[in-house]
């Protein structure tokens, strides 16, 4: 069965920081994995996403993330953290029919 | 091109009474999934629609939940007799291609149901 862990329910860093979000996923076969963010009672917003190909994927505002395969992970990087980046971040991976949420990562951005 | 639109943004209903949460799906899409979030978790699926079809409900509650996707208008997300732990936000998310694993869903701005 799927399903995703972020190990860090909460991260704190220094705006200009660089940022690392933890993701490991568990999957049959090959996955299909999002970032997915949410700003305060906001809607959520796709980063990037993965099917195939090149294993560092580039996203919006910045970020990218690293598929490996020998680790089950998906971690999200930046390297230079915004005040504007202060969000939930969530990573999925898709089932057959639906998507499977990991509980989040809360993000803080200290000036 | 219009997203994923959600209403009411804000539903505040008492024990007992009924809940209607509407979505219309982006313009093109004819798959319509809903998830429900509660306070501090992630969310979790609750039922896959495709146009008058319900293809998938094993997230739905087995009581007082139903969804229908019909043929013309907004698929409907019912909740009845609520009760306070159904306060949460629910979301829709609609997608060009359903099932199998290419699965690209794009969500709206959820209703958030306070239960009192």
């Amino acid at each position: 069965a799927q399903s995703v862990t972020q190990p860090d329910i909460h991260i704190t860093v220094s705006e200009g920081a660089s940022l690392e979000l933890r993701c490991n996923y568990s999957y049959g076969a090959t996955p299909y994995l999002f970032w997915y963010v949410q700003s305060p009672g906001q809607g959520l917003q796709l980063l990037l996403k993965y099917f195939s190909g090149d294993t560092l994927v580039q996203g919006i505002k910045g970020f990218e993330a690293e598929f490996k395969r020998s680790q089950s992970s998906f971690n999200l990087r930046k390297p230079s953290v915004h005040w504007s980046d202060a969000a939930e971040y969530f990573c999925v991976v898709t089932g057959a029919n639906n998507l499977f949420f990991g509980t989040g990562t809360r993000l803080t951005v200290i000036p | 091109n219009a997203g994923v639109m959600q209403n009411p943004r804000h539903l505040v209903r008492r024990r007992g009474q009924e809940a209607r949460l509407r979505c219309s799906p982006m313009k093109g899409h004819s798959h319509v999934y809903w998830y429900r979030q509660l306070p501090e978790e992630g969310l979790k699926f609750m039922v896959y629609l495709q146009k008058e079809n319900i293809i998938d409900e094993s997230g739905m509650p087995k009581e007082r939940f139903s969804a229908e996707f019909p043929k013309e208008g907004p698929s409907i997300l019912r909740i009845q007799q609520v009760v306070r732990g159904d306060s949460a936000a629910y979301f829709c998310a609609s997608s060009r291609i359903g099932g199998g694993d290419y699965n690209e869903q794009f969500f709206g701005p959820g209703t958030r149901l306070t239960v009192l």
